[in-house]
């Protein structure tokens, strides 16, 4: 079945510098990565999400880039603010028979003043 | 929008009990989840159901049973509670073919 690798676990930046959280996938069938944020005490987010028949999306400071080659995708975040602390999930969509989300283990995001 | 509801944000059940943990949907959302999450594992699917009724097993179902009686409830059974399975339980729902899945707010478990 697919297997979702994320790193890093935990991410420490300054206010204003970039984050980049990366994923891997096992299943080349696997065709949609969203990936959700949960803050604290809160339930988890979509924020932003590709499918594989495209490269990159934006979404303001946010945006992921898929390599369906190499099986990675990647959430970066630009210009970091504080209420960007968080923990963030990727996620791949499982193909072939039941349809679910795997998930990646998630990244603690510290964004410091 | 979709409102995911869950019936308890906190419970705290004794080691042998009986739990359950109910989850309503009010967007008429074939699919429905139910997940356990704990620090550095991240989200693991214990079951879910594409339709009243019906449930498949996730990737951690052992000691967990779901019950789908009505397409905009799915519950989550603990048969006899035991402390490992104290953790955050979240549910989540999906329209068929569609992609964003809707979490609910989570129900914090203790097993004493």
């Amino acid at each position: 079945g697919e297997n979702v690798e994320q790193h890093p676990s935990t991410l420490s930046v300054q206010e204003g510098d970039s984050a980049v959280i990366k994923c891997t996938y096992s299943d080349s069938a696997s065709n949609y990565f969203p990936w959700y944020k949960q803050e604290l005490g809160k339930r988890p987010q979509l924020i932003i999400d590709i499918r594989s028949n495209v490269g990159e999306k934006k979404d303001q400071r946010i945006a992921v880039t898929l390599n369906k080659t190499a099986k990675h995708f990647s959430l970066h975040i630009t210009e970091t603010q504080p209420e960007d602390s968080a923990v963030y999930f990727c996620a791949a969509l499982t193909q072939g028979g039941s349809e679910k989300l795997v998930f990646g283990k998630g990244t603690k995001l510290t964004v410091n003043p | 929008d979709v409102k995911v509801t869950q019936s308890s944000r906190y419970l705290v059940k004794r080691t042998g009990e009986k739990v359950f943990l109910e989850c309503v949907q009010d967007m008429d959302h074939e699919n429905m989840f139910w997940y356990r999450q704990d620090p550095g594992l991240g989200l693991r699917l214990i079951y879910f159901s594409y339709d009243v009724k019906m449930k498949e097993k996730g990737d951690i179902p052992e000691g967990y049973s779901v019950s789908r009686e009505k397409k905009e409830r799915f519950s989550l059974i603990l048969e006899s509670a035991s402390t490992n399975q104290t953790s955050m339980y979240l549910c989540a729902s999906i329209l068929s073919g569609g992609l964003q899945q809707f979490f609910g707010p989570g129900t914090r478990l203790t097993v004493l």
